[in-house]
């Protein structure tokens, strides 16, 4: 069965100080590992994805198959940044992402 | 693009009775995805379907619920004789089925309280 392991459940930083949000997963094959964020009052929305290698809005995240782990890093915070992030999995077929229990992200000013 | 709707917003109901959940995907999209968020939990997928057919239900519960997506019309998540562990946020999420995998474009959720 696949799951997604967010450990932090809140997560708090100073502004402009480095930001790593944990994600494991357990899948037996090849995942496809997503980040979605919602901001206050705001839908979840997809951040980035690890098969685009893409930066967003200063975000990166590295797929490590060894550790089977997909954090989230940004080196200087914003104040921004605060919302709720949940790391998801897809793990083939029909069936949906398979979303982490998310983790609150507060940025103190 | 109104983008993914959803309503009832909230909806409140007494033990037995039935909530009936809508979702209204993007334009263009044909795909639909029912996940339920309890209190302090994550988002637990439910149901996949896509116009007139369920594709992957193994989420849903066996009792009591069911989902459709009607060739016209929005899709429905019924609930039949709601308990209290039913209260949840419900919320919907639409694809287009090409495209970008894996990138679902979610509802405002729908909040329903079982009294």
């Amino acid at each position: 069965a696949q799951r997604v392991t967010q450990p932090e459940k809140l997560l708090s930083v100073f502004k402009g100080a480095p930001v790593e949000l944990k994600c494991n997963y357990s899948y037996s094959g090849s995942p496809e590992l997503f980040w979605y964020v919602q901001y206050s009052r705001q839908r979840l929305q997809l951040l980035l994805r690890h098969i685009s290698r893409e930066s967003i809005k200063g975000f990166t995240a590295d797929l490590n198959k060894g550790e089977t782990s997909f954090h989230l890093k940004k080196p200087f915070a914003q104040e921004e940044d605060s919302a709720m992030y949940y790391c998801a999995l897809l793990g083939g077929g029909a069936d949906g992402l398979t979303f982490g229990k998310g983790t609150h992200l507060i940025i103190q000013p | 693009n109104a983008g993914v709707m959803q309503n009832p917003r909230h909806l409140v109901r007494r033990r037995g009775q039935e909530a009936r959940l809508r979702c209204s995907p993007m334009k263009g999209h044909s795909h639909v995805y029912w996940y339920r968020q309890l209190p302090e939990e994550g988002l637990k997928f439910m149901v996949y379907l896509q116009k007139e057919n369920i594709i992957d239900e193994s989420g849903m519960p066996k009792e009591r619920f069911s989902a459709e997506f009607p060739k016209e019309g929005p899709s429905i998540l019924r609930i039949q004789q709601v308990v209290r562990g039913d209260s949840a946020a419900y919320f919907c999420a639409s694809s287009p089925g090409t495209g970008r995998i894996g990138e679902l474009f979610f509802g405002e959720g729908s909040r329903l309280t079982v009294l």
